[in-house]
């Protein structure tokens, strides 16, 4: 079983539309960051969280600690939005590595 | 600031052969990683370094070498090719170890044949 685990793997969605990807994980974490990487290839960071909630813009990360499991919200959304999302956590025992989701396609049709 | 910067872009490589694949920043970033990605798999980390002239080993580092001579530079050897590390290959850096940010290089298409 992979220690993180992002849901869903794709998702279809219209412009406008109210986004959420989801991710889980089962170890002990630090902090938990979500990612974009666009359909170039290029990885931006979005945000580091280790408790409650984060806004910056349309996008909006929370996360719940006793629950193991962060959400990420994207509010109306549109079509530069579209990008695999990336879940990636930082373990407890370990200060200086990441343990990588596989990652969200999200398309937004205009 | 230029970021994070890799060469090349895209490289294909005979089984066997011996490449270096750079990787530099010109943020005075501390912590530098190599990570490869692969289709339908998270980002796996090869090595990485939390300053010049330390570098550890990451998730995968078997076939990979890395050294930090200055802080800017963080080059990825493959000293002997193989098809299995055919892949997409990111370098990344952040100020601190555990800094909000990482930055990552635009990436390195690797096709081993």
């Amino acid at each position: 079983k992979n220690e993180v685990e992002q849901s869903p793997q794709n998702l279809t969605a219209q412009e406008g539309e109210f986004i959420t990807i989801n991710c889980s994980y089962s170890v002990g974490i630090s902090a938990l960051h979500w990612l974009q990487q666009h359909p170039g290839g290029g990885i931006v960071s979005l945000f580091m969280l280790s408790s409650g909630k984060k806004k910056h813009g349309r996008l909006i990360a929370t996360i719940n600690i006793q629950e193991k499991h962060s959400s990420l919200h994207i509010t109306a959304s549109h079509p530069r939005d579209s990008a695999v999302y990336i879940c990636a956590v930082r373990t407890l025992d370990s200060n200086y590595q990441l343990i990588w989701g596989a990652g969200t396609k999200l398309i937004i049709k205009p | 600031n230029a970021g994070v910067t890799q060469t090349p872009k895209f490289q294909v490589l005979k089984t066997g052969q011996s490449m270096t694949l750079q990787c530099a920043q010109d943020m005075n970033h501390e912590y530098m990683s190599w990570y490869r990605q692969d289709p339908g798999m998270g980002l796996r980390l090869i090595h990485y370094s939390v300053g010049a002239g330390i570098t550890d080993q990451g998730e995968v580092p078997n076939g990979y070498n890395v050294s930090r001579s200055t802080t800017e530079d963080f080059p990825l050897r493959l000293l002997s090719a193989a098809p299995s590390q055919t892949s997409v290959y990111f370098c990344a850096s952040s100020y601190r170890r555990n800094q909000e940010t990482q930055y990552f290089g635009p990436g390195t298409r690797l096709l081993v044949l």
